[in-house]
């Protein structure tokens, strides 16, 4: 079946730090949408882009649909507490969404 | 608050039982999607409706099944429960159709099953 290659799998940062993750694949996409989910809660849509180059942002968020169409990259900027979570990507197939493993995003200490 | 609901939010049960679970999508929402969330893990696609049709499968068991009414909200029917079915279960919805932004997908808060 399609597959979403997302990494990292998992991140340790400080607070205030810059965070990227990235989702690539095989299959070419149509749309790219990217989540968070909170323990406990379901996934929180936080970016979506609809053509290849796009970038776009909402707030420390920042999100980008790839030029070839098959990766896209989400960056935080000045990490806070509440960014912990799992985000997710998710790629527009036809009718479906493929989804990514998920990057767990943890702050120290 | 998405405006997905789901019913009930925690659920326990024995082995071999089952159990319904139901969602309510957004208002103007034709599309509706089941997912499973083990603990630690990925989403993992079920199966999904559109309009009251069945019109996307992911790694549902058989023991599974689900159904859109023409109200569009939807009930997820898990039998013969297992241990392993232990798990989240989240529902999401979508307008759904081919413009741009029709696949965005909004969840509700999920349904925890207990299986013991």
């Amino acid at each position: 079946g399609q597959q979403l290659n997302q990494s990292p799998q998992s991140m340790f940062i400080q607070e205030g730090e810059d965070v990227s993750m990235n989702c690539t694949s095989s299959s070419i996409f149509n749309t790219w949408l990217w989540y968070k989910q909170d323990p406990g809660e379901g996934p929180v849509l936080l970016i979506a882009l609809y053509k290849a180059g796009e970038l776009t942002s909402n707030g420390r968020l920042t999100a980008q649909f790839g030029i070839t169409r098959k990766d896209s990259f989400l960056n935080i900027s000045a990490s806070i507490p509440s960014d912990v979570g799992i985000y997710f990507c998710a790629g527009q197939l036809i009718y479906q969404l493929i989804w990514g493993a998920g990057t767990k995003l943890i702050i120290k200490p | 608050d998405s405006g997905v609901t789901q019913t009930p939010k925690h659920l326990i049960t024995a082995t071999g039982q089952r159990v319904t679970l139901r969602c309510s999508p957004r208002s103007g929402d034709l599309s509706v999607y089941w997912y499973q969330q083990s603990l630690d893990q990925g989403l993992q696609f079920l199966i999904q409706y559109y309009n009251g049709e069945e019109r996307a499968k992911g790694n549902i068991l058989e023991r599974f099944s689900a159904q859109q009414f023409p109200d569009l909200h939807s009930e997820l029917n898990l039998s013969s429960l297992e241990l392993g079915d232990s798990a989240l279960y989240f529902c999401a919805s979508s307008v759904g159709g081919g413009l741009a932004g029709a696949f965005k997908q909004f969840f509700g808060p999920g349904t925890r099953l207990t299986v013991l």
